[in-house]
């Protein structure tokens, strides 16, 4: 009962590296979602998928980019990383009609530093 | 403002006490989410309500539509509830949910 799975756990970054975090579910859900979680703040959504092939903007999409390449597999990447990227990034994902209307399913988050 | 505001935002209790966190929103919704976040980090789904009153063990929560306003509840508070309690909303798209501040609850033994 594997559930929702983020790799990796932690990782710290240098400003203007790289990087891709990766989400997977064996829930066959259909919608999946990349969170941030910010001291004094509630999770913000960044992006995400209603289905394969599928992704959207959420509140706060700048400075990340998402695919959705498999039903199972939701990848959030950064391009250049910057300080203010520093976060505890959550994966979720839900039955349709998403998370107005199902349980969203969470992973236990990828705590990500950049320096 | 916040479209979603919890209180308190800190809350430290004996074991055994009766705890009452509190929900509201300024926006439509179409369902209420509960979540608790351990000290581990992970977050799970308690309940999603859009109406009345739902009940799993020794936790409670209701929902009153018309003011725009949920609790939680905890009957016989014991020291593993200590967690990060989180209220979310979803108004009705699938665009994820919006999340409150969350209310960090303490029991002590």
């Amino acid at each position: 009962n594997a559930g929702v799975t983020q790799t990796p756990k932690f990782r710290v970054l240098k400003t203007g590296q790289s990087m891709t975090l990766l989400c997977a579910q064996d829930m066959n859900h259909e919608y999946m979602y990349w969170y941030r979680q910010d001291p004094g703040m509630g999770l913000r959504l960044i992006h995400y998928s209603v289905g394969e092939g599928t992704t959207a903007k959420g509140e706060v999409p700048d400075g990340y980019n998402v695919s959705r390449l498999k039903k199972q597999n939701f990848l959030l990447g950064l391009e250049s990383a910057a300080p203010s990227q520093t976060s505890v990034y959550f994966c979720a994902s839900s039955y349709p009609p998403g998370a107005s209307n199902q349980p969203q399913h969470f992973g236990d988050g990828t705590r990500l530093s950049i320096l | 403002k916040n479209e979603v505001e919890q209180s308190p935002q800190n809350l430290t209790a004996q074991e055994g006490e009766f705890i009452t966190i509190n929900c509201s929103y300024s926006v439509g919704i179409s369902a209420l989410h509960w979540l608790q976040q351990h000290p581990g980090g992970g977050i799970v789904s308690l309940f999603m309500l859009s109406s009345g009153k739902k009940k799993h063990g020794r936790l409670i929560a209701t929902i009153n539509i018309q003011e725009k306003h949920s609790s939680l509840h905890i009957t016989a508070s014991h020291p593993r509830d200590s967690a990060v309690y989180i209220c979310a909303v979803g108004r009705g798209g699938a665009d994820g949910l919006t999340f409150g501040k969350g209310t960090h609850l303490i029991i002590q033994p």
